[in-house]
């Protein structure tokens, strides 16, 4: 079955702290996408970062990085020097190589505080 | 930066009524996509399209549901016949190209049915 587990359903952390939220894939496709979404409490979907299941390095995007365990199927999101901004709901997704449906995680709600 | 754009923002309707979302996605992206997220869950899939044609639909998308792309630009979710339960924030996503390539979320339209 193909399937995107977020564990933590809510994350503390301090401003100016790095911050991991977890995220495990299930797919037999050997060729698949893996995406992480911030929702801030306006609603909207905003796209992070992406990583290929081909890729040979972790996917950088200024303060978030992916670090990809392609052994043990997880996807895990690091938010480096966490802002006050960047609390909000974080959404992992993927597309199996069969289709090109995202499909998505429950999220993790991070709450940053000063 | 171009865009995903939907309208309306809010809206709300008697159960029974045929409503009608209104996307525009981004101009030279050529597959579209409508999701739901239900108050509080996951972001589910509804529907993708490609070349004037539904490529795959989730078993949530039934007869009552309906997508088309009238002119160049609009992209439309069409639900014929609310229920109380498609109360939902309904997103259009947009792609470039085909496989892995991101997909872009427009600010989604909440749907609430009375």
């Amino acid at each position: 079955a193909q399937k995107i587990t977020q564990t933590q359903p809510g994350m503390f952390v301090q401003e100016k702290e790095a911050v991991t939220l977890d995220c495990t894939y299930d797919t037999s496709d050997p060729s698949y996408g893996l995406f992480w979404y911030k929702q801030p409490s306006s609603g909207e979907m905003i796209f992070l970062i992406y990583q290929g299941s081909y890729d040979q390095q972790n996917a950088t995007e200024g303060r978030y990085s992916l670090n990809f365990q392609k052994a043990r199927k997880s996807a895990n999101l690091v938010i480096s020097a966490s802002q006050l901004g960047d609390s909000a709901m974080y959404f992992c997704a993927m597309t199996p190589g069969n289709t090109d449906k995202l499909i998505f995680g429950t999220g993790t709600r991070l709450q940053v505080f000063p | 930066e171009p865009e995903v754009t939907q309208t309306p923002s809010h809206q709300v309707t008697q159960m029974g009524q045929e409503v009608i979302l209104r996307c525009v996605p981004i101009s030279n992206h050529l597959y579209f996509y409508w999701y739901r997220q239900i108050l509080g869950q996951k972001v589910e899939f509804l529907v993708s399209f490609y070349n004037n044609e539904i490529s795959e639909k989730s078993e949530i998308f039934d007869d009552q549901f309906s997508v088309e792309r009238p002119d160049g630009s609009n992209f439309t979710l069409k639900i014929r016949s609310t229920k109380l339960e498609d109360s939902a924030m309904y997103f259009c996503a947009s792609r470039k190209r085909a496989g892995t390539d991101t997909q872009y979320f427009g600010p989604g339209t909440r749907l609430t049915v009375l």
